[in-house]
């Protein structure tokens, strides 16, 4: 599992509520990211990161911000929570191997906004 | 950027036949195509990838394989089990480490 972990696994909360969603990795690796997986629309990139304080925007970024003050931790903050960032978030990191570049996800994060 | 589409979005076979997915891809500078398999609950997890200097790859019942040309790439299942089913997501990635997914095929290996 690449040594990635998730807190918390699942979350409802309130609409206008901020929310930060915890990516944790133990093994060293210098990219990051950071996906929602909705029906119909696969897994679509938020944001990621390609090392500390060092962060980019993906396709679906308006409404989320991130932060990488360490290697290990990676965290997706929602400034303020609507219904239509109901979602299962998943985190993943990169291994860079003779050019490819393979993602491994974490076990996700259920959130529900209300 | 990027744009992947992925078909069929549902696939329905009878195990020990064979089941082929296919995505197409926009973006010419994309040299790296991974495929996931994802079971109900649980995260994706990686099962083949190819890259662009190669035109197709095996692992056992699996494989890939890519025109780039075309900029299309498909996923090959043979002798399929009932443990094959799941939801399955092809990519496309190039600079920046970054992936694109498709919209993923639901497979179901019947009995």
């Amino acid at each position: 599992d690449a040594g990635i972990t998730q807190s918390p696994r699942h979350k409802v909360t309130e609409t206008g509520t901020p929310v930060t969603l915890r990516c944790h990795q133990t093994e060293n690796h210098r990219y990051m990211y950071w996906y929602r997986q909705d029906p119909g629309h696969g897994l679509r990139l938020i944001h990621y990161s390609y090392g500390v304080k060092d962060t980019d925007k993906g396709e679906v970024s308006d409404g989320y911000s991130v932060s990488r003050s360490k290697t290990e931790d990676f965290l997706l903050t929602l400034e303020s929570a609507t219904s239509s960032q109901t979602s299962v978030y998943f985190c993943a990191i990169s291994e860079i191997a003779g050019g490819s570049y393979e993602q491994y996800f974490g076990p996700g994060t259920r959130l529900t906004v209300t | 950027g990027e744009n992947v589409e992925q078909h069929p979005s549902t696939l329905s076979v009878q195990e020990g036949d064979s089941a082929v997915i296919k995505c197409t891809y926009s973006d010419s500078a994309s040299n790296y195509f991974p495929w996931y398999k994802q079971e109900l609950g649980k995260r994706p997890q990686l099962i083949i990838d190819i890259r662009s200097n190669v035109g197709e790859k095996k692992d056992q019942r699996i494989a890939v394989t890519l025109n780039k040309t075309a900029k299309h790439f498909s996923l090959h299942i043979t002798e399929t089990q009932p443990e094959d089913s799941a939801v399955y997501f092809c990519a496309a990635g190039g600079t920046a480490s970054k992936l694109t997914f498709g919209t993923g095929t639901r497979l179901q290996v019947t009995l």
